[in-house]
């Protein structure tokens, strides 16, 4: 059974710094693996998708790698934002469903 | 262009009864997701369909059902709501690119069972 999990599961930075979040997931065939972000009381907002032939996305500010061997992926967040608050939450895929984290809470203060 | 709509988008239910949440999506997607999320929780998957007609159980699927017709519609049936049931329900739909391919959500339908 795929478990997904999400570390650190809050967060607490000051604007400007570069930060990581985890995502680690314990079977690794997977097919793709996909970032959101939700906003509090909102749905979710696709972030980045990578497929499992792929090693990393990139969005702007945003970059997201993919290790399947190891299960794990992260996202990076360049010059954090307070506008970037949110909840991140990522998902990994088998044949035909996603399987979610519980997600990372992240403060940005200014 | 719509994407994916589920209604409504609140609702206060009494022990005991039932009631359907609605979502349609336009974008001619096969695989629809039904997930909850409770309070400071990531999201759990109670029913997915790979197109009309072909519906299967996700990770909590007691107390709910649901029903693909057309490739448009997906409604989620909750029988004798209890408090347990309090949450909130997202409705997805996806591609089927290498697997499932993106996957797009409704706004949600905040659910409060008394």
């Amino acid at each position: 059974k795929q478990e997904v999990t999400q570390i650190p599961a809050a967060l607490s930075v000051p604007e400007g710094e570069n930060l990581v979040l985890n995502c680690s997931f314990t079977d690794s065939a997977i097919y793709n693996l996909q970032w959101f972000r939700q906003d509090p009381g909102k749905g979710l907002t696709s972030l980045l998708l990578i497929q499992s032939s792929q090693r990393e996305q990139t969005s702007g500010r945003l970059n997201a790698s993919l290790d399947k061997s190891s299960g794990r992926s992260t996202l990076y967040i360049a010059a954090s934002q307070p506008g970037d608050s949110a909840t991140y939450l990522c998902a990994v895929s088998g044949t035909y469903k996603y399987i979610f984290g519980t997600g990372t809470r992240l403060k940005v203060l200014a | 262009n719509a994407g994916v709509t589920q209604t409504p988008k609140f609702r206060i239910l009494k022990i005991g009864q039932s009631m359907t949440l609605q979502c349609t999506q336009d974008m001619n997607h096969n695989y629809m997701y039904w997930y909850r999320q409770d309070p400071g929780m990531g999201l759990k998957l109670i029913y997915y369909s790979v197109g009309a007609g072909i519906t299967d159980k996700g990770e909590v699927p007691n107390g709910y059902n649901v029903s693909r017709s057309t490739t448009e519609d997906f409604p989620l049936r909750l029988e004798l709501a209890a408090p347990s049931q309090t949450s909130v329900y997202f409705c997805a739909s996806s591609s089927e690119f290498s697997g499932v391919g993106e996957l797009f959500f409704g706004e949600g339908s905040r659910l409060t069972v008394l």
